[in-house]
């Protein structure tokens, strides 16, 4: 099955822009999903079909790909972004679908 | 709105089974493709499999195949989770999270439910 790689943590000064990446071959032939999950909670959908956010999550929130990489940018990190969050798309490899090792963002 | 719900809390013995439900509501039941997902604690999301909503169409990830059943009641428009012979390991808390996809490129679960912990332990 293929692999999905996330750095896992990075932080972000208030106010300033951070972008989480993504890497695997899957995302070659897939757009990637991104999840936030805050301690406690189920995973909320951030961004989905590459760069199209749900309602209802802030336009700071971007999702772009290129290559083997997708990538999250938060532009002007808020104190309640602060969480966990995994890329997601389908295994290339065979019928199913695989996350990445999640990113931890803390913003200082 | 779409809503997924999900049964309690279970704890079984090691080599037990366990079955977790996932009741769908707010949408067209057979429109939706219904993934599950675990997650040990302080660990990452683990994709476990899908499930078709009209003909019961299954995949499950490769590490799981002949211990995992997805199964799906139309009548209730309830989704079922079932694991057996349960080991340590397994302890984790278990997702149901509904599927959309576009041109076959791109697949996202939303919304999810609220998670049901499973704890395995003698």
């Amino acid at each position: 099955s293929s692999e999905l790689t996330q750095d896992p943590a990075v932080s972000v000064a208030l106010g300033q822009t951070v972008r989480i990446t993504c890497q695997g071959d899957s995302l070659r032939a897939y757009y990637a999903s991104w999840y936030q999950q805050k301690p406690g909670q189920a995973p909320v959908l951030v961004i989905y079909n590459k760069d199209n956010r749900p309602s209802g999550i802030p336009d700071r929130f971007s999702g772009s790909s290129s290559g083997n990489t997708a990538s999250l940018t938060i532009t002007g990190a808020q104190a309640e972004d602060e969480a966990d969050y995994y890329c997601n798309s389908r295994d290339s490899s065979y019928n199913g679908w695989v996350f990445g090792g999640g990113t931890k963002l803390t913003v200082l | 709105q779409v809503q997924l719900v999900q049964s309690g809390a279970e704890v079984r013995e090691p080599g037990a089974s366990v079955k977790v439900s996932c009741k769908a509501s707010g949408y067209t039941f057979i429109s939706n493709y219904m993934h599950w997902v675990r997650q040990a604690p302080g660990q990452g999301l683990v994709w476990m499999g899908v499930i078709g909503p009209s003909d019961g169409t299954t995949a499950y990830a490769q590490n799981l195949q002949g211990r995992l059943t997805l199964t799906r009641d139309t009548s209730t428009s309830t989704f079922h989770m079932e694991l057996s012979n349960l080991r340590s390991e397994d302890t984790a808390v278990y997702y149901c999270a509904r599927d959309t996809s576009s041109a076959d490129k791109s697949w996202w679960f939303d919304p999810w439910g609220q998670g049901t912990l499973v704890t395995v332990s003698s």
